[in-house]
C-alpha cells in the first residue's frame, strides 16, 4: 500500500508568491487533513476534509489559505500571497472511514523568503 | 475542549535504561489517545494507540503505553532504550469518532546516550 504522497518535498520562494502544496491520500480513506509544524506552535490541524467535503477549517490561519479536494484522490492547499512567517512544514495525513489511525505523508518544508 | 500535555520537552536516558515519557489529556468524552513518533526530516509514524479495551496497549519498537482514567495519563514506556530510539515523540487525543481530527501535545525529544 502507498503511503500519504506529499509534493513537493521542499519548497523555497519569496514573499508574495502563491504556494499549491498536493496531497494524494492513501486509497480507501475517506479523511483528510492538512497539519502545520513549527517551532514554536508545534503541531497545528489547519483543515479537515470527510469524504470531499470540508468539515472544520477554523484552524486555517488566514484568507490568504485555502484548500480543496476536487477528488477522493487529491487535495491542495493554497497560499496566495505567501509571507515569512508562513515557513513551516506542512504534514498530509488521511484515515479510513472507521477511525483508524491517521497516517502521515513525509510533509512538505516551506521557506518564504 | 480536548487538550494534551507532555511533560517535559526533553528527555535523555543511557542506551539500555528505561524510557518513560508522560502524557495527560483532557476530553469530554471517552478519548482516543496516540503515541507518535517522528524522526528528522520525515512525517509521523503510528507507535500505538489506544481506543476501547485493553488498558495497556503494546505498540511497535518495543513501546507501550497505558491508559489511566482516574489519572488522564497515557504514558509510554519502554523498558530498554536503543540508540535507534532517538526522536522526536507526539502524544495526541482525539473525540474517537470517525473523521475527526487529532489534537497533539508539544512533543518530547528523545536523547539516547551511549
Amino acid at each position: 500500500d502507498a503511503g500519504v504522497i506529499q509534493s513537493p518535498r521542499h519548497e523555497v520562494t519569496e514573499m508574495g508568491q502563491e504556494v499549491t502544496l498536493r496531497c494524494k491520500p492513501i486509497s480507501g480513506h475517506n479523511s483528510l487533513f492538512w497539519y502545520r509544524q513549527t517551532m514554536m506552535r508545534g503541531l497545528e490541524l489547519l483543515i479537515y476534509f470527510n469524504n470531499n467535503v470540508p468539515i472544520d477549517d477554523s484552524g486555517m490561519p488566514e484568507d490568504r489559505f485555502s484548500a480543496k479536494m476536487p477528488n477522493a484522490s487529491f487535495s491542495t492547499l493554497k497560499i496566495q500571497p505567501s509571507e515569512p512567517r508562513d515557513s513551516a512544514v506542512y504534514f498530509c495525513a488521511s484515515s479510513r472511514p472507521d477511525n483508524q489511525p491517521q497516517h502521515f505523508g513525509d510533509g512538505t518544508r516551506l521557506s518564504i523568503l | 475542549a480536548q487538550s494534551v500535555t507532555q511533560l517535559g520537552s526533553h528527555v535523555s536516558v543511557s542506551e539500555g535504561a528505561l524510557v518513560l515519557l508522560r502524557c495527560n489529556y483532557s476530553s469530554s468524552v471517552p478519548p482516543y489517545l496516540f503515541w507518535y513518533v517522528q524522526y528528522p526530516n520525515q512525517g509521523l509514524q503510528l507507535l500505538l494507540k489506544y481506543t476501547t479495551g485493553a488498558t495497556l496497549v503494546k505498540g511497535i519498537n518495543g513501546f507501550e503505553a497505558e491508559f489511566k482514567k482516574s489519572e488522564t495519563s497515557f504514558h509510554l514506556t519502554k523498558p530498554s532504550a536503543h540508540m535507534s530510539d532517538a526522536a522526536e515523540y507526539f502524544c495526541a487525543v482525539s473525540e474517537g469518532q470517525a473523521g475527526t481530527a487529532l489534537i497533539f501535545g508539544k512533543g518530547t525529544t528523545l536523547s539516547v546516550s551511549s
